[in-house]
């Protein structure tokens, strides 16, 4: 199993500019999760999906968006990107929810937005 | 509002020494605590803790949870310089949320 897969590794936008960061899991999990990860601070909840077709809000929401229309690929999606979202984006996926199971992460995305 | 917080920020220590990490939280619907290390890149799972009192040990490192006082440590017992990272308290509740972490350096 390659288990949680994110690309690319890392991209550098300007203001302004979209883009797409691609995340695929093979471990069949239900459960899907972008985070964001600020230097020095804790991930940050962005989005999550509990299984195909469904996706909600989580802390971070603003100026993104997601999609999920296979079990195995979770997108998340910026429109207009903006320095603040010069971050690292991690995608993380677990078979039930967090509370009852543990989430595996992709290696990450390193983004910077100038 | 939800809010996990770690303790020391960071810490340095010799080799062979013990640390214990901690992490406070406030939190709806409780589920569970987790731990993970995180070193260069996307964090690892240590431990998931649902129950207090319980133990949970992996080698040289070990978990507790007090949900009465809603805090749990993290052990690490023997350092090594390989334990150099940093170590991530997250609770589910309504939702996961993590906590700052605690960057760890063990010199030799």
């Amino acid at each position: 199993n390659a288990g949680v897969t994110q690309t690319p590794k890392f991209r550098i936008l300007k203001i302004g500019q979209s883009m797409t960061l691609q995340c695929t899991q093979d471990m069949n999990h239900n459960y899907m999760y972008w985070y964001r990860q600020d230097p020095g601070m804790g991930l940050k909840l962005i989005y999550y999906s509990v299984g195909a077709g469904i996706t909600d809000k989580g802390e971070v929401p603003n100026g993104y968006n997601v999609s999920r229309s296979t079990t195995e690929d979770f997108p998340l999606r910026l429109e207009l990107a903006a320095p603040s979202q010069t971050s690292v984006y991690f995608c993380a996926s677990s078979k039930t929810s967090g509370g009852a199971g543990s989430q595996y992460f992709g290696p990450g995305t390193r983004l910077t937005v100038l | 509002e939800d809010k996990v917080v770690q303790s020391p920020l960071s810490l340095v220590v010799h080799e062979g020494d013990t640390v214990t990490l901690n992490c406070s939280y406030e939190v709806t619907n409780f589920r569970s605590l987790l731990w993970y290390k995180q070193e260069k890149k996307a964090p690892t799972f240590l431990f998931m803790l649902t129950s207090s009192g319980i133990e949970k040990k992996s080698g040289r490192l070990s978990s507790i949870l007090d949900k009465k006082e809603l805090f749990s440590i993290l052990n690490i017992t023997a350092t090594q310089t390989g334990d150099s990272a940093v170590y991530l308290c997250a609770v589910d509740g309504n939702k996961l949320v993590f906590g700052a972490g605690t960057i760890l350096r063990v010199k030799s």
